[in-house]
């Protein structure tokens, strides 16, 4: 069956970077893109850019642009996303998302999330 | 940024009722030339990610019960629960694919037992 496990809880000191990974099985890697959804407390979830597995290209949404890269390695069939200049407000749950298939921006099945807590 | 709005913010229906969500859109998001609108519902549980419900506006995802269902066109979508049963107690969010810049969701509408 279709998986997507992410790594463990982080907790960040303000400026520092964080990489959370997301490891998929079930499926063929390379057949899907993969979306990073972020949930901060009490806000709604917001969508944070994705990669292209194949050739690895990617999009970033512009509020995180310059601050966020995603990675993958095809051969572990796991993607990264790491996040740097953390700031308070990052403090939120981060969750990697597989791409229905031929159809951009939705989201079939979810990694279970990475809580991200940024604090001095 | 496409902004979507769910109305109410919080409901209470009881067990057996119908429970209804509405999602506005600040933009059109039916795309003509495939007559498709660009508009999803997931559920959350608690300590959950979101699950995908219904797609396309209206069409349920694999496995979906059929008490759920989605409709609307353009700027103004509906999620009904046709008879609401314990384990749909869930925040549901409406989210938008029209737009790739960014992806866009509701703020979410929390549903629970009356």
């Amino acid at each position: 069956q279709v998986q997507l496990v992410q790594s463990g809880a982080e907790v960040k000191k303000p400026g520092a970077s964080v990489k959370v990974s997301c490891k998929t099985s079930g499926f063929t890697f390379n057949d899907y893109a993969l979306h990073w959804v972020r949930q901060a407390p009490g806000q709604r979830l917001e969508w944070m850019g994705w990669i292209n597995s194949v050739n690895g290209n990617t999009k970033y949404s512009q509020k995180f642009h310059g601050r966020v890269t995603f990675t993958r390695d095809s051969s572990a069939n796991t993607a990264y996303m790491e996040l740097s200049g953390l700031r308070s407000d990052d403090t939120a749950i981060y969750f990697c998302a597989r791409e229905y298939v031929e159809v951009d921006g939705l989201f079939d099945y979810w990694g279970q999330g990475t809580l991200v807590s940024v604090s001095s | 940024d496409i902004v979507l709005t769910q109305s109410p913010d919080s409901l209470a229906v009881s067990l057996g009722e119908r429970a209804t969500i509405n999602c506005k859109s600040s933009q059109n998001l039916f795309y003509s030339s495939n007559n498709k609108n660009y508009l999803a519902w997931y559920q959350q549980k608690p300590g959950q990610p979101p699950k995908l419900l219904i797609y396309w506006a209206s069409i349920r995802a694999s496995g979906v019960p059929d008490r759920f269902s989605g409709t609307g066109s353009g700027t103004q979508f509906t999620l009904t629960i046709s008879s609401l049963q314990a384990e749909d107690v869930a925040v549901y969010y409406c989210q938008q694919y029209y737009n790739t810049s960014p992806y866009t969701f509701g703020q979410g509408t929390k549903l629970e037992i009356e």
